[in-house]
């Protein structure tokens, strides 16, 4: 049983490009998270998924950044014209199902824009 | 403001003492705690929860209390052992159930 996986590991951007970040989750698992992580901090709510809906995406901290899940599985988070204060650990988790559940975590997408 | 506060950045332990860590958070609407471990270079894993029905849950080594008047949770590792070495994460969530809000963890280091 595979667990969460994100590509790539590893992100170097200039500042100004668009840069995409997936994640797989676990097989059936209905909901889908994205998190930001800054160093020495815990991981920061950016929005979810049940199935292809996006519920919540009060976290996410401008019109800059986005996310589909659109056939309710793979999900993109898409941050366009990258900044400096977007470098960052990039972490995507799944669950069964939103409600009382544990978070299962993919390894992240260490971003950092030049 | 952060809802969810972790004060101890790091403990340090003697092994096969008790390892205590502390979780305070300042949202009443929060119904549903839980603890992540964290080793370096993974992402975090689950370790234990509890709902706000209860005050105690216990899992092995692991036991977590919730003082709901208090708004206060801890962990508790009875006995510490050096594999237990990792960075310790409380999140909580509500009525909105798919957000956890997350503290800013504590680095448990146990020594042999």
């Amino acid at each position: 049983g595979a667990g969460v996986s994100q590509s790539p590991r590893y992100k170097v951007t200039k500042r100004g490009q668009d840069v995409a970040l997936r994640c797989d989750p676990i097989s059936g698992h209905v909901s889908l998270y994205w998190y930001r992580q800054a160093l020495g901090q815990g991981p920061e709510f950016l929005t979810y998924f049940n199935y292809e809906a996006q519920q919540d995406k009060s976290g996410l901290p401008n019109d800059r950044f986005s996310a589909e899940r659109p056939e309710g599985s793979i999900s993109t988070l898409t941050i366009q014209r990258t900044e400096q204060r977007d470098s960052a650990m990039y972490r995507c988790a799944s669950s069964v199902r939103d409600s009382y559940n544990e978070q299962f975590f993919g390894p992240g997408t260490r971003l950092t824009v030049l | 403001d952060q809802q969810v506060k972790q004060n101890s950045p790091s403990l340090s332990v003697q092994e096969g003492r008790i390892s205590i860590l502390n979780c305070d958070y300042t949202n009443s609407m929060f119904d549903y705690f839980l603890w992540y471990k964290k080793y370096p270079a993974e992402g975090p894993t689950f370790l234990i929860s509890i709902s706000s029905i209860k005050d105690k849950n216990e899992d092995g080594r692991f036991t977590v209390f919730l003082n709901k008047s208090a708004k206060h949770l801890s962990l508790h590792i009875v006995p510490s052992q050096p594999g237990d070495s990792a960075v310790y994460f409380c999140a909580a969530s509500g009525p909105n159930a798919g957000k956890s809000t997350f503290g800013d963890g504590t680095t448990l280091t146990v020594k042999p």
